[in-house]
């Protein structure tokens, strides 16, 4: 198992671009779930997903989408980036919500917004 | 609203030490309780999980004990090395269906050769 994966490790953006960070599970996880870590903020929840075609939102959802046709993939869409939105991301997974277990966490992928 | 703590911020302990790191939360009704260990740009790795029907989970080195009436986990490392050196962080799920684990801050935790 590669457990969760996320693409890419690191990105620059200029104010105004969009991009999509990726991320990938192959545990057959239903619940998956987007935080960013600030320094001092500690991690904020941004999306998750109770499963294929279901998600919602966090603490910090503005500026960014989700959406989730697959139990493997969670992708994250930054619609226009800001400065405030760099950050390092992280994507998490788990069998359920509910179902009291570990949450796994990707590798991260540390964006700049210039 | 549920708050994480972990204090210190910051340990510098000699290799082969035994230690202990805190978290406290200020809502005792939780569902379970996590530590994490993040290495410097990396993510995090699970380390332990305790529900709150438990009052202690180990693994290898490892021992984390949980008091909900106090709302204290404490997370006991045992002759501790150079590779043990990361940051460790505690998180809570407020509830069995709580949409996010609330995060303490870390400790940043430094082994000496």
């Amino acid at each position: 198992n590669a457990g969760v994966t996320q693409t890419p490790k690191f990105q620059v953006l200029k104010t105004g671009q969009s991009m999509t960070l990726q991320c990938a599970q192959d545990m057959n996880h239903e619940y998956m779930s987007w935080y960013r870590q600030d320094p001092g903020m500690g991690l904020r929840l941004i999306h998750y997903s109770v499963g294929a075609g279901i998600t919602d939102q966090g603490e910090v959802p503005n500026g960014y989408n989700v959406s989730r046709s697959t139990t493997e993939d969670f992708p994250l869409r930054l619609l226009s980036a800001a400065p405030s939105q760099t950050s390092v991301y992280f994507c998490a997974s788990s069998p359920t919500r509910t179902s009291g277990k570990a949450q796994y966490f990707g590798p991260g992928t540390r964006l700049t917004v210039l | 609203k549920q708050e994480v703590t972990q204090i210190p911020a910051a340990l510098s302990v000699p290799e082969g030490e035994n230690l202990v790191l805190n978290c406290s939360f200020t809502d005792s009704a939780i569902y379970n309780l996590q530590w994490f260990r993040q290495d410097p740009g990396k993510g995090l790795t699970s380390l332990l999980l305790i529900q709150s029907s438990q009052r202690e989970q180990t693994s290898g080195r490892l021992n984390a004990s949980l008091d909900k009436s106090s709302g204290r986990s404490t997370l006991y490392i045992a002759a501790s090395q150079p590779g043990d050196s990361a940051t460790y962080l505690c998180a809570v799920r407020p509830s069995q269906g709580a949409q996010k684990l609330v995060f303490g801050q870390g400790t940043r935790l430094t082994i000496n050769p």
